[in-house]
């Protein structure tokens, strides 16, 4: 069974560069390359931010990174902004034709 | 503008049937791939079942095999989910979602489903 591991919270002060990391387990999650990143401000919708490890749709800021290294990847914001405090939720094909969400950071600008 | 309107949540008791659908608008619905990702009070994001553009393929998590059914009308530009057998651990904002690729890129704004005595 495949499982995304996430931290519960991170923390950054406006100007600063945060990362939140997202660690791949189990048998199935393939070669981990379709991986996306959603942030959800409280109350609202999920939106993507980045998709395919690494791709940001139109509208995205470039503050927004995301890399992967073996079975960790990882959403890299820099710049931080007050707008930027939200849940982050990373996301990945299992490659058992079922996706994965992993449980979630909650990224607060201090 | 792509649109994702749920609709058909509520208040139901444990054991008992509820069906959500999404009215889709603003794209052309049929060759999406579609989903149902869940979120319960407080907690993080769920992926319940996809449906690909003809019905020919359909996926859910282990969580709701069994008694929930994906289903879609593309004539009607419409998703639904049947779900049956509801337990607390169902109770959610229940979203419908378009698959583009690889990840969601559309989401409507959700339903609360609250399963109750």
């Amino acid at each position: 069974q495949s499982a995304l591991t996430q931290p519960a919270s991170v923390s950054g002060s406006p100007g600063q560069s945060i990362t939140i990391s997202c660690t791949a387990s189990g048998t199935d999650v393939g070669d981990y390359k379709f991986v996306s990143w959603y942030q959800q401000h409280v109350g609202k919708v999920p939106k993507v931010i980045i998709y395919d490890v690494n791709q940001r749709p139109s509208g995205t800021s470039a503050r927004f990174s995301g890399s992967k290294s073996g079975n960790v990847a990882s959403l890299t914001i820099s710049g931080l902004r007050a707008e930027d405090e939200a849940d982050y939720y990373c996301s990945s094909y299992t490659g058992s034709s079922t996706w994965v969400f992993g449980g979630g950071t909650k990224l607060t600008v201090l | 503008e792509v649109q994702l309107e749920e609709s058909g949540g509520g208040l139901v008791k444990p054991g008992g049937s509820l069906r959500l659908s999404c009215a889709a608008s603003g794209f052309t619905f049929a060759p999406y791939v579609m989903n149902w990702v869940r979120q319960a009070p407080g907690k993080g994001l769920e992926w319940v079942s996809s449906i690909t553009s003809s019905s020919s393929f359909i996926y859910y998590a282990d969580s709701v095999k069994g008694r929930f059914t994906i289903s879609r009308d593309n004539a009607r530009n419409s998703l639904s989910l049947q779900m049956n057998n509801l337990t607390a651990a169902d109770t959610a904002v229940y979203y419908c979602a378009r698959h583009l690729r690889a990840y969601f890129d559309n989401w409507g704004r959700g339903v609360l489903v609250t399963v109750s005595s």
